[in-house]
């Protein structure tokens, strides 16, 4: 079964403190690895999509990296706009049909 | 706006009621699928569809929910006999590739 767990749960940031969320994966034959930003009460926001190890993408503050048990997603002098939960997502290959596996999300708190 | 719509975007119910979402689309996208989120949770698939056929349904959806894409453009969910632990944040996203596009959500709230 595929799964995705993501640490640390909530990270707080000062302004200007850059750092890193985890995520660590376990699937059969990995199709793509996802990265969403989701605000309060609102759907997941499209971010990033990783294919293979040592894959990297950057967009903005963000760069997001892979490797084969796990994803990076570094955020460089974050802002407070920058707060919301961070989700990573695994798909498999085979017949799984582009389902998406959830970790749990990593709640991000930048103060001015 | 191009993006996925879902209605109603809030639903209270009392237990024990039927309920249905709708959810449009990104126009052109023929992959369709839901999602349910519980909060402090990531989302967890229910269903997909390819055109208007389902071709996967999880084991978290009951035999209370149904899904339908008829024309293989919107869908809806339907919950049967709603409980107490259907309350959650149902999701619709779309897709022509991989990278899966989501909807605003439809907050279910069951008394």
């Amino acid at each position: 079964e595929d799964q995705v767990t993501q640490s640390p749960e909530a990270l707080r940031l000062q302004e200007g403190e850059s750092s890193s969320l985890n995520c660590s994966y376990t699937v059969s034959g990995l199709r793509g690895l996802f990265w969403y930003r989701q605000d309060p009460g609102k759907g997941p926001e499209f971010l990033f999509t990783l294919y293979s190890a040592g894959e990297e993408k950057e967009k903005e503050r963000l760069k997001a990296t892979l490797t084969k048990k796990e994803s990076f997603l570094h955020i460089t002098a974050p802002k407070p706009e920058d707060s919301a939960t961070y989700l990573c997502a695994v798909q498999a290959g085979g017949t799984s049909y582009g389902k998406l596996t959830f970790g749990q999300g990593t709640i991000l708190t930048v103060h001015p | 706006d191009t993006g996925v719509s879902q209605d109603p975007r809030h639903k209270i119910t009392k237990r024990g009621q039927n309920v249905t979402f709708r959810c449009d689309p990104i126009s052109e996208h023929n992959r369709l699928y839901w999602y349910r989120q519980t909060l402090g949770q990531g989302p967890e698939f229910l269903t997909y569809f390819q055109n208007e056929a389902q071709l996967e349904k999880s084991r978290l959806l009951s035999d209370r929910f149904s899904a339908e894409r008829p024309k293989g453009s919107f869908s809806t969910l339907e919950i049967q006999r709603t409980e107490q632990g259907d309350s959650a944040m149902y999701l619709c996203a779309s897709s022509v590739k991989n990278e899966q596009f989501f909807g605003p959500g439809t907050r279910l709230t069951v008394l």
